[in-house]
């Protein structure tokens, strides 16, 4: 049975740019979540899809936006790059009602 | 707003228990989680707690929650230093939607 799993592993973009990672959930999951984490701070909750639509949103600008297709996986997607966003971006999966949230290994994205 | 804190880091030996603390401040929170860290990985889930319980014992590991104070804490037994990781305190709400996590407790295990 497999996990979470992510793609790309690792990226590099330059300002500007425009990036798309994407997520495969656990078996079973119909929920995803994203997050970033920053070095030497805790996961950031970006977003969360659920039914093909966004359900919940941290405190992300519109640069960061995302889709969930009808296997369940989900893109996330971020326009005009900064230095900032460099990060690893985590994506969750979890059973809508349970609170089980698994993740992936993430997608490191450097910003140059 | 919601917040989660953590002491950053914790030493101990190998074979003693490790007492990871957390404090959070959003008691609508419905679960309470435990992750671990590895270098350059992802995070796993070690336990979570539903924000009605007091303990939960899952093999090495117990989970103690203090609702009144807003605190949480992760016991390891017998550390070994293959527990040697950061380990994250997190408040997840229904449908692990919005969720806070704190900023980790780095772990080291000596042998």
């Amino acid at each position: 049975d497999a996990g979470v799993t992510q793609s790309p592993t690792h990226l590099i973009k330059t300002r500007g740019q425009q990036v798309t990672l994407r997520c495969s959930p656990k078996s079973g999951h119909d929920t995803v979540s994203w997050y970033q984490q920053a070095l030497g701070q805790g996961p950031q909750f970006i977003f969360q899809y659920y039914e093909e639509e966004e359900r919940q949103r941290g405190n992300f600008p519109d640069r960061f936006s995302g889709h969930q297709f009808p296997n369940y996986s989900s893109e996330l997607n971020v326009n005009a790059l900064l230095l900032g966003d460099s990060a690893l971006y985590l994506c969750a999966s979890s059973q809508d009602g349970f609170g089980e949230l698994f993740f992936g290994e993430g997608s490191r994205l450097t910003v140059l | 707003g919601e917040d989660v804190e953590q002491s950053l880091f914790l030493s101990v030996r190998e074979g003693d228990s490790s007492v990871i603390n957390c404090t959070y401040t959003d008691s609508s929170s419905t679960y309470l989680y435990w992750y671990k860290q590895e270098p350059g990985a992802g995070l796993q889930l070690l336990t979570y707690i539903f924000s009605n319980m007091d303990m939960k014992q899952d093999q090495r590991l117990t989970v103690l929650l203090n609702k009144k104070d807003k605190h949480l804490s992760l016991r390891i037994a017998d550390t070994q230093t293959g527990d040697s990781a950061i380990y994250f305190c997190a408040e997840i709400y229904t449908n692990a939607g919005k969720s806070t996590f704190g900023d980790g407790t780095t772990l080291t295990v000596k042998p």
